[in-house]
C-alpha cells in the first residue's frame, strides 16, 4: 500500500539552512504537498509540486522532487524561530480522489 | 470568514459514553474528511466525504461513523468510546488534493 515516510526531527541554528526529507511509495501520485503544523493548531498548506516538476521555489521554500528515487525534500533558507513546527509531507492518492496520505511529521526546532 | 470550526475544543470521556465531535466549514468544499493525530504516526484518515450524502471509509475507521446531511457538516461520532481512542482529532475541507484544516479536537478517554 501507499507509504509516506519522514525522520521525527530536526535541529538547526537560525539562519542556517533546514532541509526536511520524505521518501513515498505510489509514483503515481499527481501532487505532493508539505503542510507545517504550529503548536496547538491544525495544519497549513506550506506548498505543493506537481509529479512532473524537478524543482518548485517560493521564497525561502525550495521543494526537490525526484521521481526515480521517490524522494521529496523541502529547503528552508535562513531558518527562523517561527519556523520552528512540525512539518509534513503529504502525497496524493491514485484516483484524484482528492486523500490525501500523511508521513509521520518532522519536528524542526530552531535554536536561536 | 471562519473557514473550520470544530467542537469542543478538548473534552475527557469515560470509557462507553458515546461523543459527537462536529464540525462545520463555510467554504462550501464538496470533501470533507476526518483525520487522527498520534505522536509518531501522524494524520491517519479516519472517514472521508466527497460530496453532501456521500461518505467513505479512511484507514483507521472502526469505532467511528459520519454523517454528511448537507455541505457544511461533517459530524463524527464514538458510538462507545474506548481509551485508544484517545487522540487529536482533525477536520479538513477541501478540494483536489489542497485540505484546509480545522484547530482540533483534543480527546481523552479515561
Amino acid at each position: 500500500g501507499e507509504d509516506v515516510e519522514q525522520s521525527l526531527f530536526l535541529s538547526v541554528r537560525e539562519g542556517d539552512s533546514s532541509v526536511i526529507n520524505c521518501t513515498y511509495t505510489d509514483s503515481s501520485s499527481t501532487y505532493l504537498y508539505w503542510y507545517k503544523q504550529e503548536p496547538g493548531a491544525g495544519l497549513q498548506l506550506l506548498t505543493y509540486i506537481f509529479s512532473n516538476m524537478d524543482m518548485k521555489q517560493d521564497q525561502r521554500l525550495t521543494v526537490l522532487l525526484n521521481k526515480k528515487d521517490k524522494h521529496l525534500s523541502l529547503r528552508i533558507a535562513d531558518t527562523q524561530t517561527g519556523d520552528s513546527a512540525i512539518y509534513f509531507c503529504a502525497e496524493s492518492m491514485p484516483g484524484n480522489t482528492g486523500k490525501l496520505i500523511f508521513g509521520q511529521g518532522t519536528t524542526l526546532q530552531v535554536k536561536p | 470568514i471562519a473557514g473550520i470550526t470544530q467542537a469542543p475544543t478538548s473534552q475527557i470521556l469515560a470509557a462507553g459514553r458515546r461523543m459527537t465531535l462536529r464540525c462545520t466549514q463555510d467554504m462550501r468544499h464538496n470533501a470533507m474528511y476526518w483525520y487522527r493525530q498520534d505522536l509518531g504516526l501522524g494524520l491517519r484518515l479516519i472517514h472521508y466525504s466527497n460530496t453532501a450524502g456521500t461518505t467513505g471509509k479512511g484507514e483507521v475507521p472502526d469505532g467511528y461513523s459520519v454523517s454528511r446531511a448537507n455541505t457544511d457538516d461533517f459530524p463524527l461520532t464514538l458510538a462507545s468510546a474506548v481509551p485508544s481512542q484517545t487522540s487529536v482529532y482533525f477536520c479538513a475541507s477541501g478540494e483536489y488534493g489542497e485540505q484546509f484544516f480545522g484547530p482540533g479536537t483534543r480527546l481523552t478517554v479515561l
